[in-house]
């Protein structure tokens, strides 16, 4: 079983869309959490980092449900330019932040 | 441009062949990560630098790999006797100490013929 389960779409939705992604991982110990975005042959950005409370960042928004180890992630009102791989991210701080990726969804926005 | 710095951008060698790549990582940041990332895949971790000091490596990483960081600032990659299955985009991260974001290289794209 991987650390970081993503389902790897794609997702194909029409711009304005609501679109949500999820992910589960397996290490309890996990202490960060973060999704990452990733453009066709660029490098990985930090999109937003994810806390039990929640947390939103306009359009998007990121929650996290430490029982039952499972982070999502809400797009609304879905923009062309937010077509991208969208990589959930685990950090492990075994005294340094060492980050396991999922193997990221794809999402295809169309006009 | 005060980000991190990879060279170079690809890298085509033959089987057999040993390859070098350089990091830069932004300049205050003392600490420094190798990752490999093989199509459909998220990256995977390889090492870790603080400074000069290389305090984690990945089982990934054979001993055909070394990586280096002399004066705690940039960083080489070497790979010998490539296989073709070292054809990966290899990513390179830094990150201030305690902080929990890393920011990334732009990669250099292997391919081993």
């Amino acid at each position: 079983r991987k650390e970081v389960e993503q389902d790897p779409g794609p997702f194909n939705v029409p711009e304005g869309a609501t679109v949500a992604f999820n992910c589960t991982y397996s290490n309890s110990a996990s202490q960060s959490f973060f999704w990452y975005r990733q453009d066709c042959r660029k490098e990985p950005k930090l999109l937003m980092s994810v806390y039990s409370s929640g947390n939103e960042d306009g359009r998007f928004t990121a929650q996290l449900n430490r029982a039952s180890q499972y982070i999502s992630l809400l797009i609304r009102d879905s923009k062309l330019s937010d077509s991208a791989t969208y990589l959930c991210v685990v950090g492990q701080n075994t005294g340094f932040q060492k980050l396991v990726f999922g193997t990221g969804t794809r999402l295809l926005v169309s006009p | 441009d005060t980000g991190v710095s990879q060279n170079p951008r690809h890298k085509i060698t033959k089987r057999g062949q040993n390859v070098t790549f350089r990091c830069d990582p932004i300049s205050e940041h003392n600490r420094l990560y190798w990752y490999r990332q093989t199509l459909g895949q998220g990256p995977e971790f390889l090492t870790y630098f603080q400074n000069e000091a290389q305090l984690e490596k990945s089982r990934l990483l054979s001993d055909r790999f070394s990586a280096e960081r002399p004066k705690g600032s940039f960083s080489t990659l070497e790979i010998q006797r490539t296989e073709q299955g070292d054809s990966a985009m290899y990513l390179c991260a830094s990150s201030l100490e305690h902080d929990e974001k890393l920011f990334f290289g732009s990669g250099t794209q292997l391919s081993v013929l």
